[in-house]
């Protein structure tokens, strides 16, 4: 079953604007990372926040993590037509396994 | 290699037969995952492989499903007597520390 679940499932916006997906989860955690899948892809890698951290930059992506409501958000500023994807998050089950959950496609309209 | 490959990108087969997924790792990573997608859905864990240790394959979704990882490297995933609903997308991940994965591309299995 899915750990994480999220939301919304899917987004359209206009090149240059932000776009802002959240996950939220059901068990306790170690990390939460997010991913990026391009149609017809495998996923990359984007960013990895681990339960004692809040917020973590990475060029235009912040994550936040809120262990308290078992909730991350993923934000993308100033988007551009290549940010176009799926973006999963996954929490560590264990200290090898990921659950990912469904996703949040991202349309961005030139 | 630079990263994970899979073969073969795309599989089509008829319902019943036997196919046969490959997946060879970045050089130096120990741990290996299998991952199933279906159309539109999140990543289903199959099974994962860490050095000489026995493998978790307690997301397989029958015993029509085996994997098995040779010398620590490559690793086959083996479903036979194929049904509909094995179609999906086989994704392969490696990792160097079971934290951050990095996947391959994926092989798309359509079974008619």
């Amino acid at each position: 079953s899915q750990q994480g679940e999220e939301d919304p499932q899917a987004l359209s916006i206009q090149e240059g604007e932000n776009a802002t997906m959240n996950c939220s989860y059901k068990t306790s955690i170690n990390n939460l990372q997010w991913y990026r899948q391009n149609s017809g892809r495998g996923l990359v890698h984007l960013i990895l926040i681990r339960s004692n951290e809040r917020e973590k930059h990475s060029g235009r992506l912040r994550v936040t993590l809120d262990t308290s409501k078992k909730s991350s958000s993923l934000l993308i500023t100033a988007s551009r037509a290549a940010d176009t994807a799926s973006y999963f998050c996954a929490t560590d089950v264990n200290d090898y396994k990921l659950s990912f959950g469904a996703g949040t496609t991202v349309t961005v309209r030139a | 290699g630079a990263g994970v490959s899979q073969s073969p990108s795309n599989k089509v087969t008829e319902k019943g037969k036997d196919v046969e997924l490959r997946c060879d790792p970045i050089s130096g990573h120990t741990a290996l995952y299998w991952y199933r997608q279906s159309l539109g859905q999140g990543l289903e864990f199959l099974i994962y492989f860490q050095g000489n240790s026995a493998p978790d394959k307690s997301g397989l979704p029958s015993d029509r499903f085996s994997a098995e990882r040779t010398g620590g490297s490559v690793s086959t995933l083996t479903i036979q007597r194929t049904q509909q609903e094995d179609s999906a997308v086989y994704l392969c991940a490696s990792s160097g520390d079971a934290e951050k994965l990095f996947f391959g591309s994926g092989t798309q299995l359509s079974v008619l």
